[in-house]
């Protein structure tokens, strides 16, 4: 089966710039999506086909893909930011919809 | 506004059955692939499974339902677009089973991204 790799936990002072990974094999080749979870909450969709923002979600928030890893960055982190963030693909191969194992942003 | 209610949870011995449901409002359900997910406590995100917007395969997708391998046999999804109200049969519940269920309406086709959650709802499985 497919796995997608997250680091548990990653940290930056507010104002600085998150970057959170997501690594898979051949990543670069399927489409990812990132979702942030805040606790007692459900996910919201921030990033789909790698690069793109759904209406409402700030443009702080950019994604890319290539090789074995995608990246969520967020740029000028607030503390508003601190959350779960979960990668998601679609695995052809087994027709399995995937999530990583969830990275938790801490904003110091 | 565009919305999923989901409800149905609870507590439940193992080896019992449970069915979940998940209503939607404010777009047009049965245009839409929905998917379940779930997350037991303090874990991440876990897949269960979709169904297709009409519950019936195509040419792109072979079958109108997917599962993930830990519930196949046991969980069955299906959906009545004539109640907007899709529905999680979960029969030989399990200890491990436990977590919150939410429904998750895809953006587009049945692989694009889940863009509209639910609530979610909390299935305990104990004795």
């Amino acid at each position: 089966s497919y796995v997608l790799t997250q680091p548990p936990s990653v940290s930056v002072a507010p104002g600085k710039t998150a970057r959170i990974s997501c690594g898979g094999n051949n990543i670069g080749r399927k489409t990812v999506q990132w979702y942030q979870q805040k606790p007692g909450q459900a996910p919201i969709l921030v990033i789909y086909y790698d690069t793109d923002r759904p209406s409402g979600i700030p443009e702080r928030f950019s994604g890319s893909n290539s090789g074995n890893t995608a990246t969520l960055t967020i740029s000028r982190v607030e503390a508003g930011d601190e959350a779960d963030y979960y990668c998601q693909v679609w695995d052809s191969g087994t027709d399995h919809w995937v999530f990583g194992g969830g990275s938790k942003l801490t904003v110091l | 506004q565009v919305q999923l209610v989901e409800s149905g949870g609870g507590v439940v011995q193992p080896g019992r059955s449970l069915r979940l449901s998940c209503a939607a409002s404010g777009f047009t359900f049965s245009s839409y692939a929905i998917h379940w997910v779930r997350q037991a406590p303090g874990k991440g995100l876990e897949w269960v499974g979709v169904i297709s917007h009409d519950g019936r395969g195509s040419y792109y997708a072979a079958s109108s339902t997917y599962y993930r391998d830990s519930v196949k046999g046991r969980f069955t999804i299906s959906r009545d677009n004539s109640k907007n109200t899709l529905y999680l049969e979960m029969d030989s519940l399990r200890p491990e089973d436990t977590a919150v269920y939410y429904c998750a309406k895809v953006r587009g086709d049945i692989y694009s991204a889940f863009d509209i959650w639910g609530q979610g709802t909390m299935v305990t499985v104990s004795s």
